[in-house]
């Protein structure tokens, strides 16, 4: 049972443009929905996070627009580069069990 | 503040065997996740430990089993070992309370079973 879902799969972007990376959940239990940055060889690293009371968070070229009606929450990174290369995970997190349920990734390639 | 650790790095069994993966949590972490991450899939939490006590587990059969010790490290156990076992097997470790959607990952094990 797959409780988040996450789209693109992958997604290439010139240096200096916008990557949006989509996802959606089913449970209304979860109380922080985090993002993380993995690049290959290393785990995953958290980015940013939000909760769901919040519509929108930024932190420098990173962004998460929360839409909890629609179950819906996006990473938005802005001027894209190089180094931004890697694959981005969303995720839900419960505090029951403190069990973090991930996507499926997003492999952002960014062309310079 | 010492990051995440695990070992071995890489391991190769063969079907049937039993292997066991290490962590050491990071600093001041009094809990630990082991994840599985399949090629080019996102992790899937296999179960958690904290005060040396499974706190939660996910959808994986009952050979996949695990430990804490008191110094908060961490091993997972995999018995009979299938083909399908293979995948990167992340730990990580955080706080029990606070900001626990705050996970550090270590490295990972690659494990490859024939």
């Amino acid at each position: 049972q797959q409780q988040v879902k996450q789209s693109p799969q992958s997604l290439i972007v010139q240096k200096g443009g916008i990557s949006i990376i989509n996802c959606a959940y089913e449970n209304t239990a979860f109380d922080y929905f985090p993002w993380y940055q993995q690049f290959p060889g290393k785990g995953p690293a958290l980015l940013i996070a939000i909760r769901p009371d919040v519509s929108e968070k930024k932190e420098g070229r990173f962004t998460i627009s929360f839409n909890k009606s629609a179950k819906q929450f996006s990473l938005h990174i802005m001027d894209s580069q190089p180094g931004d290369s890697a694959t981005y995970f969303c995720a839900a997190h419960k505090a029951a069990g403190n069990k973090l349920t991930f996507g499926g990734g997003t492999r952002v390639l960014v062309k310079p | 503040e010492t990051g995440v650790t695990q070992s071995p790095t890489h391991l190769i069994k063969t079907r049937g065997q039993q292997v066991t993966l290490r962590c050491s949590s990071q600093s001041g972490h009094n809990t630990v996740s082991w994840y599985q991450q399949a090629l080019g899939q996102g992790p899937q939490f296999i179960f958690q430990y904290y005060r040396e006590e499974e706190n939660g587990r996910g959808n994986f059969p009952p050979r996949f089993s695990g430990l804490q010790f008191p110094n908060y490290s961490s091993e997972l156990n995999v018995n009979a070992l299938e083909l399908d076992d293979s995948a990167l097997y992340l730990c990580a470790s955080s706080l029990a309370a606070g900001r626990s959607y705050e996970q550090y990952f270590g490295p990972g094990t690659r494990l490859t079973v024939t």
